[in-house]
C-alpha cells in the first residue's frame, strides 16, 4: 500500500531533550516536505527536500533541522526543541509535478 | 513569496445546500491550486485541484473556478451532506505542481443535517 509513515504519532517532552520524528514514504517520490499545523494558520512549510541530498528552507524553518540521505526517508529534528513547537506536524511527499500525499501528523507537545 | 488568504474561516450550512470557500493569492506567478480536505483528527486529502490554464474544474459535487486576473479562486460544494463537514484548505503554488505549497488558513466547514 502507497503511504507516507510518521512516527511517533504522539509525543509529551519537555524543553531542550533533543527529539527526532521520522517520516518515510514508499512510492519512490522524489519531494518531501515538513508542515507544521497550528489552529487559524493553516499548514506552514517548515523544510522541503527535492531529491536526496538536496534540501531548503519553507517559512518557518527556525528551530529545526532535516537531512534526506535516502530517497525514502526524511527525518525532521529538533535540538533542542521549546513550548512554541508544540503542534501538529505533518509530512509530504510527491513525484516532481504531481499533488502532494500526506501522512497521517505527529502531534508534539513540549513542556 | 506568496501570501493565501481563505474566507471564511467558519461555514455553516443545512444538508442540501451549497457551501462556498474563497481563496485570494498574491503571487501572479502561481499556476497551481489544490484544494485539501482534513477531517478531524486525520491527515490533509486533496479533493480537487486546477491549474492556471482553465478556469473551472469539475468533479460531482465539488467544483472550482479560478480567476487569474483577480487572483481568486473558489470552491463550490453542491448539495451538501454530513460528511462533507470537515476543514477545508486551499494552496496555491508557482511551479506548476504540487510542491512548495502555501496553504490558506482554513476553514471549518459545517452541514447541519
Amino acid at each position: 500500500e502507497a503511504q507516507v509513515t510518521q512516527n511517533p504519532r504522539y509525543l509529551i517532552t519537555v524543553t531542550g531533550k533533543k527529539l527526532t520524528v521520522t517520516c518515510s514514504q514508499n512510492m519512490n517520490h522524489e519531494y518531501m516536505s515538513w508542515y507544521r499545523q497550528d489552529p487559524g494558520l493553516g499548514l506552514r512549510q517548515i523544510y522541503y527536500s527535492m531529491n536526496v541530498e538536496v534540501t531548503d528552507k519553507g517559512d518557518v524553518p527556525e528551530g529545526y533541522k532535516v537531512s534526506r540521505k535516502e530517497k525514502r526517508n526524511f527525518p525532521l529534528i529538533l535540538e533542542s526543541p521549546s513550548p512554541n513547537q508544540t503542534s501538529l506536524y505533518f509530512c509530504a511527499s510527491s513525484l516532481n509535478n504531481q499533488p502532494q500525499h500526506f501522512g497521517d501528523g505527529t502531534r508534539l507537545s513540549i513542556l | 513569496g506568496e501570501n493565501v488568504e481563505q474566507h471564511p474561516s467558519t461555514l455553516s450550512v443545512q444538508e442540501g445546500d451549497s457551501a462556498v470557500i474563497k481563496c485570494t493569492y498574491s503571487d501572479s506567478a502561481s499556476n497551481y491550486f489544490p484544494w485539501y480536505k482534513q477531517e478531524l483528527g486525520k491527515r490533509p486529502q486533496l479533493i480537487i485541484d486546477i491549474r492556471s490554464n482553465v478556469g473551472e474544474k469539475k468533479d460531482q459535487r465539488i467544483a472550482v473556478t479560478l480567476n487569474k486576473t483577480a487572483k481568486h479562486f473558489s470552491l463550490h460544494i453542491t448539495e451538501t451532506q454530513p460528511e462533507d463537514s470537515a476543514v477545508y484548505f486551499c494552496a496555491a503554488t508557482p511551479n506548476n505542481a504540487g510542491n512548495m505549497l502555501t496553504f490558506g488558513g482554513g476553514t471549518r466547514l459545517m452541514v447541519k443535517p
